[in-house]
């Protein structure tokens, strides 16, 4: 068990640029969630995945942003044309069912100039 | 929309202190959680509170869930530096609110100094 791994851990792009983050989750886990957090707050909820079907999207995600998980495996959340409100710390988590605890990865910190 | 509501948003202590930090809400919670996150890092899970009125120890660390389940306390006993960090609580709400996925409040920033 090697844990919930974010890739990349830093991200600098210019506005309009499109990105993609990427999450491996913990392998026995079928719940995938991905959080944002702005400095000074909690995450908040973007989507979550229970195997390869994406259960749920917060109003948060706009239609530039959208999430995979084709294989019930790993995760990738692509944001298009990015904007420097979409600067933020993007955390990805994983449980085996929503009773259980989630375990968080280090999260990819998106900085738009 | 769920109001969660953490007090107080920043603690700044001596080492040895003992705190007391709130998780309120106007909602009944199905179960309830507490995160602790450093700078940097993602929140790690300190425990899950289930029962109105369970009291659960972890170490210095004692975590109780109101009898209505709409909140939720944690004490730390004789805290030190370690224990700097930000405490979040994130509960399930099953009535009325969004299913299958928590709810955090903004947290509590707790420094604490040697």
């Amino acid at each position: 068990d090697t844990g919930v791994s974010q890739d990349p851990r830093h991200k600098i792009t210019k506005r309009g640029q499109n990105v993609t983050f990427r999450c491996d989750p913990i392998s026995e886990h079928n719940r995938l969630y991905w959080y944002r957090q702005t400095l000074g707050q909690g995450p908040e909820f973007l989507t979550y995945f229970q195997n390869e079907a994406q259960l749920e999207k917060s109003r948060l995600l706009s239609d530039r942003f959208s999430a995979e998980r084709p294989k019930g495996s790993f995760s990738t959340l692509e944001i298009q044309r990015t904007e420097q409100g979409d600067s933020a710390m993007y955390l990805c988590a994983s449980s085996r069912e929503e009773s259980y605890g989630y375990t968080f990865g280090s999260g990819t910190r998106l900085t738009v100039v | 929309t769920q109001l969660l509501e953490q007090s107080p948003q920043f603690l700044s202590i001596q080492e040895g202190e003992n705190l007391t930090v709130y998780c309120n809400s106007s909602s009944v919670f199905s179960s309830l959680q507490w995160y602790r996150q450093e700078p940097g890092e993602g929140p790690v899970l300190l425990v899950t509170v289930v029962t109105g009125g369970e009291v659960k120890k972890l170490k210095r660390l004692t975590f109780q869930f109101g009898d209505a389940r709409k909140d939720s306390s944690l004490h730390i006993t004789a805290a030190q530096p370690g224990d700097t960090g930000l405490y979040l609580c994130a509960p399930y709400s099953y009535y009325g609110g969004s299913q299958g996925n928590l709810i955090f409040g903004k947290g509590t920033k707790l420094s604490v100094k040697p």
